[in-house]
């Protein structure tokens, strides 16, 4: 089975820290992301990557930078968090080629890092 | 950019009722997923439609494609107290993308 595993299930930081999210996956995806869940937003796309080194803007992506140095690791970073930025944070990965036969391209979900700026 | 709407935003039924939940997108989709996230979980793959007009069944859960693509539902038949959660449609934009609807949230009264 795939495991996404995300580094931390709560967080509590203060206005203006800096903040890591880490996110590990297990099973070789090329493709993984960050989402936030907001009551009534659904899952907004932060930031995604398919391969090393490579990074994508999603539709929020200010007040966020990513990191991903090794293909089974992607990091998310707030550089000076904000109250604005209290949420659920997801991770997912999938397979890059999703179109051929033999996958789907679905996502697999981590559980969720739920941070709180104070 | 593309926008994936998803309404209603909440349901509530009684147990056995039916349900239904309607995802429309700005665009034309290349595909359309639908997940299911239980309270206090994480979303969890249900399906993924890809040709115009497509159904596809699970069980009590019936999911269409629309003919242009631009559309998707998906029916639960006699809901039962497990179905509860929330769920999601979500579509790609481009290859790697994953755009995803505000989801419904489904409760039930037993």
């Amino acid at each position: 089975d795939v495991k996404v595993t995300q580094s931390s299930r709560y967080l509590v930081k203060r206005t203006g820290e800096k903040v890591f999210l880490e996110c590990v996956q297990d099973m070789d995806h090329e493709n993984m992301f960050w989402y936030r869940q907001d009551p009534g937003l659904g899952l907004r796309l932060i930031y995604f990557s398919y391969d090393v080194k490579m990074k994508e803007k999603g539709d929020i992506p200010e007040g966020y930078s990513v990191s991903r140095e090794k293909k089974e690791r992607f990091s998310l970073i707030l550089e000076s968090a904000s109250t604005n930025q209290t949420s659920m944070y997801l991770c997912a990965s999938s397979l890059r080629y999703w179109r051929l036969e033999s996958n789907t391209g679905e996502l697999f979900f981590g559980e969720g890092s739920r941070l709180t700026v104070l | 950019g593309q926008q994936v709407m998803q309404i209603p935003q909440y349901q509530h039924v009684q147990e056995g009722e039916d349900f239904t939940t309607y995802c429309n997108s700005s665009t034309t989709l290349s595909n359309i997923q639908w997940y299911k996230q239980r309270p206090g979980g994480h979303p969890v793959f249900l399906i993924q439609l890809v040709k115009s007009g497509e159904v596809k069944k699970q069980k009590r859960l019936t999911f269409q494609f629309g003919e242009a693509k631009k559309n998707s539902s998906l029916h639960i038949t006699a809901t039962q107290t497990t179905d509860v959660g929330t769920y999601f449609c979500a579509g790609h934009q481009g290859a790697q993308k994953l755009v995803f609807g505000q989801g419904t949230r489904l409760t039930i009264n037993p």
